[in-house]
């Protein structure tokens, strides 16, 4: 079993849909959880970090965290075409340790 | 303010060669972190450096070596290049303090032949 999992898409949405994006991770020591977005032929973006459980928001960006079931979602609402990429969770032990991510999600928003 | 920046950013070597690749981190960020990006994957973690230490090592052969240097860039050096080593090879650069908030490069696309 790989440490992180999430599945791969693609996903494909219309414009102005809300999108739910997660992954299932197996180690109970992450306590810090991060979402990157990266474009073809770039390095990822961080797009937001959650530390230990609970919800986390930022403009049409909402990450959440139950460590519990070892579960993370990242929701994008009013989707755009400007948000296709590929979305990579990640996440690490301490503020010191190294991130492990997961395979990535390909999104597509169609105008 | 210059971003995290990456040299080459593409670089074609033959099984066998040796390749070392280039990185400089964002301003005021001391820590540098290497992964190994192949297509449809995400990032695999190589190692990190700190005040010019390796200090995590993902699992990854003793090929892949690295460097960081006073002024925090650093080097990735791979030797006795496999055909399976073409990828993305990407930089990122934090504080120590703050691993979790990773800016990264552009990265350097290598391809072994």
């Amino acid at each position: 079993q790989k440490e992180v999992e999430q599945d791969p898409g693609p996903l494909s949405v219309p414009e102005g849909a809300i999108v739910s994006l997660n992954c299932t991770y197996s180690n109970s020591a992450f306590q810090y959880f991060m979402w990157y977005r990266q474009y073809s032929r770039k390095g990822p973006e961080l797009l937001m970090y959650t530390y230990s459980s609970g919800n986390k928001e930022d403009g049409r960006f909402t990450a959440q965290v139950d460590k519990s079931s070892k579960y993370i979602s990242l929701f994008i609402r009013d989707s755009q075409p400007s948000d296709s990429a590929t979305y990579l969770c990640a996440m690490m032990k301490t503020s010191y340790d190294k991130v492990i991510f997961g395979p990535g999600t390909s999104l597509s928003v169609i105008p | 303010d210059a971003g995290v920046t990456q040299s080459p950013t593409h670089l074609i070597k033959t099984r066998g060669q040796q390749v070392t690749l280039r990185c400089s981190p964002k301003s005021g960020h001391d820590t540098v972190s290497w992964y190994q990006q192949a297509l449809g994957q995400g990032p695999q973690f190589i190692f990190q450096y700190y005040e010019e230490e390796e200090r995590q090592r993902g699992n990854f052969p003793d090929r892949f070596s690295g460097h960081q240097f006073p002024n925090y860039s650093s080097e990735l050096n791979v030797n006795a290049l496999l055909l399976g080593d073409s990828a993305l090879y990407l930089c990122a650069s934090s504080l120590w303090t703050d691993s979790y908030e990773q800016y990264f490069g552009p990265g350097t696309r290598l391809t072994v032949t």
